[in-house]
């Protein structure tokens, strides 16, 4: 059971806009930020957003972070075939460490 | 460029040893921590546990402490992580990430291996 709670599946088709949503508590989401991250099979995890609502360069601006309390979301718009992927929320934790999402599986029809 | 390059896929036995590495690349390895993570099979992700290569200051998640160790060798920007004896619940995707800045401002992790695979039955 992951700290952080996300849907198990998302789905759309190209040119839709999608949203996943992350919700925590007051240990971590509430009081610090919220990243995300994409997971393709084969390949190593790609960072998406940082704190909240960051991108780092080369992150398409189709995709955007919010966070509001201890809940989060990652909204793609304009969505694409190779969007298709796995999607983890992450924050710190009290416990001084990482915790994530179980992961969201983002189908695109 | 930033690169963390893990070994390849391992197949073992219950009981057997087992190392594991991530080779930095692209930035100076003494300065990052890098953090070992877990995903077992339709699972999410789990932190196990996190070393400092300039001085091998070395964390564990509550979780995996005494069940696996974190070390490093500076002198070829590698980390490791490693079991004494394997279990069949140790079958799950290893990757090694990067933090991105001191610990103390819980930076997010910013680059990732490509997972290793580990993979063990009798």
């Amino acid at each position: 059971q992951s700290v952080l709670t996300q849907p198990p599946s998302a789905s759309g088709t190209p040119g839709q806009r999608v949203t996943i949503s992350c919700s925590g508590s007051s240990s971590n989401i509430g009081h610090d930020f919220v990243y995300w991250y994409q997971l393709l099979p084969g390949t190593a995890p790609r960072l998406l957003v940082y704190r909240n609502n960051q991108r780092p360069s080369g992150v398409p601006d189709r995709f955007s972070g919010s966070k509001s309390g201890t809940s989060a979301s990652l909204t793609i718009s304009g969505l694409r075939s190779e969007d298709e992927a796995d999607y983890y929320c992450a924050a710190w934790d009290d416990s001084l460490y990482v915790v994530f999402g179980g992961g969201t599986k983002l189908t695109v029809l | 460029e930033v690169q963390l390059v893990q070994s390849g896929a391992e197949v073992k036995k219950p009981g057997e040893s087992l190392k594991i590495s991530c080779k930095g690349s692209g930035y100076k390895f003494t300065n990052y921590w890098i953090v070992w993570v877990r995903q077992m099979p339709g699972k999410g992700l789990e932190w196990m546990g996190i070393i400092y290569p300039g001085d091998s200051d070395t964390r564990y998640s509550p979780s995996f402490q005494g069940q696996v160790t974190i070390s490093a060798d500076k002198s070829i920007s590698t980390a490791y992580l490693q079991w004494s004896s394997l279990k069949a619940s140790d079958t799950a995707m290893y990757y090694c990430a990067r933090l991105d800045g001191p610990m103390a401002t819980r930076p997010p992790i910013d680059y990732w291996g490509q997972g290793t695979l580990v993979t063990v039955s009798s």
